[in-house]
């Protein structure tokens, strides 16, 4: 079993649909949560970190779950901009130093 | 403010070469981290340093190594080169070595071995 696992799509929206996507992690030792963003050929970016209290930037919502070890992102009114792969991403200090451990990526595709 | 560079941004190796990538993190920065992204899946982790040393190893042969330098500068090294080796190789820096921080990534190096 995968340490995080993605759905890895495609899901392909039209613009302006709202978009969810989830993600489970399986180490309990995960101190910090984030989703990346990836655009083609190109290195991950931070989109936001996640917090069990859940948290908002601007049409991004984010939302976790220690309990369940889930890990969701929510994109509202969905541009043709944020077509890209969406990485859910665990960080885990232990032994193996600060590590971030990554899931599959979830590939979005938003139509006009 | 420069972000993290590495070098060089492609390149293409035979079977059994060696390579060395080159990263330099963001200024202030005093944790370097590697990762590798084969086409189609998510980083794995490579290593970690801090203050030049190893923190952290991950799932690799030890064909792969690396170092920090003084400067906090990076190299990876990779010794007889596999075609599975052919991936984008990312360099990430933080400014320390604990959970908390922020990790920035570079553009990586393409990496194609034929």
């Amino acid at each position: 079993r995968k340490e995080v696992e993605q759905d890895p799509g495609p899901f392909n929206v039209p613009e302006g649909a709202t978009v969810a996507f989830n993600c489970t992690y399986s180490n309990s030792a995960s101190q910090s949560f984030f989703w990346y963003r990836q655009d083609c050929r190109k290195e991950p970016k931070l989109l936001m970190s996640v917090y069990s209290s859940g948290n908002e930037d601007g049409r991004f919502t984010a939302q976790l779950n220690r309990a369940s070890q889930y890990i969701s992102l929510l994109i509202r009114d969905s541009k043709l901009s944020d077509s890209a792969t969406y990485l859910c991403v665990v960080n885990i200090l232990n032994n193996a130093g600060n590590m971030l451990t990554f899931g599959g990526g979830t590939r979005l595709m938003v139509k006009p | 403010d420069a972000g993290v560079t590495q070098s060089p941004t492609h390149l293409i190796k035979t079977r059994g070469q060696h390579v060395t990538l080159r990263c330099s993190p963001i200024s202030g920065h005093k944790s370097v981290s590697w990762y590798q992204q084969v086409l189609g899946q998510g980083p794995q982790f490579i290593f970690q340093y801090y203050e030049k040393e190893e923190r952290g190893r991950g799932n690799f042969p030890d064909r792969f190594s690396a170092r920090q330098f003084p400067n906090y500068s990076s190299e990876l090294n990779v010794n007889a080169l596999l075609l599975g080796d052919s991936a984008l190789y990312l360099c990430a820096s933080s400014l320390g070595g604990n959970a908390g921080n922020t990790i920035y990534f570079g553009e990586g190096s393409w990496l194609t071995v034929v």
